[in-house]
């Protein structure tokens, strides 16, 4: 059973550009968490979805960022017009339920230039 | 929303020494997860425990929930053991599995 998979692993972005990440979960997983790890700072919920729904969006920027996670096809965090501040490791996870185990992907570095 | 505290920030050990890595948290739980970050960045689950005791290999984990606290037991440490650990909590009461997290304790283990 493959884990979370993310990609792209690494990537460079100049500022006011876009950046889309991608999660595929674990199989049989349906609901999927975005984190976010800024420099010197811990990590951060920013958004939970199962299949076609935003179920909590609390911890995400109110402008310039957005998520979905369709009927088919992975997870899509999508970061517009990107400034400097957004450069992070951005996490994504899965479980098969609510209140267990959340799996992690190995992370997307973004370094906004 | 609830706090998650971890001790202590940074901790040194020689190989083949014993640790103890303390989480403490603000108000009654349904989930709390140990991880461990290697120095490459990866986030690799180590427990899911929100109460008892549970133990894998050289690792152990005990979570008393009545008293707001889990402890990381880590023994006869190896220089792979290095790097952060972190203590993750979903709050009592809320449906869904927002995690937060503690800021982590950074292990270094010197061979």
């Amino acid at each position: 059973n493959a884990g979370v998979m993310q990609n792209p692993r690494h990537l460079v972005r100049r500022r006011g550009q876009e950046a889309r990440l991608r999660c595929s979960p674990m199989k049989g997983h349906s609901h999927v968490y975005w984190y976010r790890q800024l420099p010197e700072e811990g990590l951060k919920f920013m958004v939970y979805l199962q299949k076609e729904n935003i179920i909590d969006e609390s911890g995400m920027p109110k402008e310039r960022f957005s998520a979905e996670f369709p009927k088919e096809g992975p997870s899509i965090l999508r970061i517009q017009q990107v400034v400097r501040g957004d450069s992070a490791a951005y996490f994504c996870a899965s479980s098969p339920h609510t209140q267990e185990t959340q799996y992690f992907g190995p992370g997307t570095r973004l370094l906004v230039l | 929303g609830i706090q998650v505290e971890q001790s202590p920030p940074d901790l040194i050990l020689q190989e083949g020494a014993n640790s103890t890595l303390r989480c403490n948290f603000s108000d009654s739980v349904n989930n709390l997860q140990w991880f461990h970050q290697n120095p490459w960045g990866q986030l690799i689950n180590l427990f899911y425990i929100p109460s008892g005791t549970k133990q894998n290999g050289r690792l152990s984990a005990t979570t008393v929930a009545t008293e707001r606290y889990s402890l990381l037991y880590i023994s006869s440490s190896q220089t792979t053991d290095s790097g952060v650990y972190f203590c993750a909590v979903v709050a009592g009461g809320t449906s869904y599995g927002k995690l937060t997290f503690g800021q982590g304790t950074i292990l270094t283990v010197h061979p």
